[in-house]
């Protein structure tokens, strides 16, 4: 069976750092583009990034453009997203996602907050 | 950026069909977006249902087809169940930046 397992999720103030984790098993990681999706429970999706499959491309939404760094380590199936300057509208539930195959994870949660 | 449309809610009675949509602001979608339309039930992940357009994985119901209609992407689903029940949201590619919709909160009742 596929999974998709984030963490690093918690709680953050704001102006802090934190660094989620995405790590892939059972799952032709290195085929695929990835990209991070976030949602405030009882909200909707949101995309926030996506990397392409060598890790030489990504691209951001406006909201974290500047503040969030995506990037993959093919060796270890693993996909990360470098969060600074973390803001209060920054809390969610952080997904990894493949698209394409099809496959989410369950879902990190990030608070930021004093 | 884009803003991407959804009708922010449908009902279907069970063994019903009914037609789901997803619209640009920029104007028509296309196959150049690649609409994906996406489940999502409480407290679960959303599991991804089309992809590219009109492409099913293995584990999507057979009832539920996609296309593009009149300018938008389109989902439809003939023959809902009541697990059928559950938000769905489509995306569009501009260019590399992904755009949500808003979501389509589906009743079978």
């Amino acid at each position: 069976e596929v999974q998709l397992v984030e963490s690093g999720g918690g709680l953050v103030q704001p102006g802090g750092s934190l660094r989620l984790s995405c790590a892939a098993s059972r799952f032709a990681f290195s085929s695929y583009y990835m990209h991070w999706v976030r949602q405030v429970p009882g909200k909707g999706l949101v995309w926030v990034s996506r990397i392409n499959i060598d890790g030489s491309g990504t691209t951001y939404a406006d909201s974290v453009k500047g503040r969030f760094t995506i990037s993959r380590d093919n060796a270890k199936n693993t996909l990360y997203l470098q969060m600074n300057s973390l803001r209060a509208e920054d809390t969610a539930v952080y997904y990894c996602a493949s698209f394409k195959s099809g496959y989410w994870g369950q879902g990190t949660l990030v608070t930021v907050s004093s | 950026q884009a803003v991407v449309t959804q009708e922010p809610s449908l009902t279907v009675s069970p063994g019903g069909t009914v037609t789901l949509t997803c619209g640009s602001s920029t104007g028509a979608v296309t196959s150049g977006h690649y609409p994906y339309w996406f489940q999502q039930k409480p407290g679960q992940a959303p599991r991804t249902l089309i992809y590219e357009t009109n492409n099913k994985h293995s584990w999507t119901p057979a009832r539920f087809s996609a296309s593009l209609l009149g300018g938008k992407a389109a989902l439809t689903l003939s023959g809902a169940q009541p697990e059928d029940d559950a938000e769905y949201y489509c995306f569009l590619s501009y260019s590399g930046v992904v755009v949500f919709g808003g979501g389509t909160k589906l009743t079978v009742l």
